[in-house]
């Protein structure tokens, strides 16, 4: 499994943009990356998932750069109820696959 | 849709007691993860089963630790005899299909050892 290098935490203000990156150089040709949200006291919460390029939905954007070897999570506007913290995984979608969540980014939006 | 359900929600028990968690996967996922969480630490894989079959058990403890997805009815994850060291949170994912990476978790059962 690839192992992923992320910021232990971050600071940012209501209304700013959240860029988080991960480092992942062993990744895998099969290899997705996905992004979780965890708020205390409850389980993760899928974000997004990419496998290469740039990949938006309603809550974020996932930017991969053509090696894969890193991804940036971002996050546009966010409000004091993005602080959670933000956990990067690889994985392989070609069969199963358990996921493997590091210590992740404790993102802290402040007023 | 309902989500995925865990109960207990907290579970509180003594060294030497057996606990016993439970995990209701999504409608239609047949699927089920279970993850441990130590306080500080991100969440570590324990078992991957399928309807009435583990398919992974690679993080699960050798001993004192089993679980099961009967054919009917909810996930258990069972811990004999639990000690200190078994408190955290265990939390349940599931998933709709082989190889998706998409898991969707449950809120976790907080367990507490005394």
């Amino acid at each position: 499994l690839a192992k992923t290098t992320q910021p232990i935490s971050m600071d940012s203000y209501e209304g700013q943009e959240v860029n988080i990156t991960c480092s992942h150089n062993n990744i895998a040709t099969n290899d997705y990356i996905t992004w979780y949200q965890q708020f205390p006291s409850q389980g993760p919460r899928f974000i997004i998932q990419g496998y290469k390029t740039k990949v938006t939905n309603e809550v974020a954007s996932l930017f991969i750069p053509a090696d894969r070897k890193s991804s940036t999570l971002s996050l546009p506007r966010v409000s004091l109820s993005d602080t959670a913290v933000y956990y990067c995984l690889v994985g392989d979608r070609s069969g199963y696959s358990t996921l493997t969540f590091g210590k992740g980014t404790m993102l802290l939006v402040s007023p | 849709n309902a989500g995925v359900m865990q109960n207990p929600r907290h579970l509180v028990r003594r060294r030497g007691q057996e606990a016993r968690l439970r995990c209701s996967p999504m409608k239609g996922h047949s699927h089920v993860y279970w993850y441990r969480q130590l306080p500080e630490e991100g969440l570590k894989f324990m078992v991957y089963l399928q309807k009435e079959n583990i398919i992974d058990e690679s993080g699960m403890p050798k001993e004192r630790f089993s679980a099961e997805f009967p054919k009917e009815g909810p996930s258990i994850l069972r811990i004999q005899q639990v000690v200190r060291g078994d408190s955290a949170a265990y939390f349940c994912a599931s998933s709709p299909e082989r190889g998706k990476e998409t898991q969707y978790f449950g809120p976790g059962t907080r367990l507490l050892v005394l």
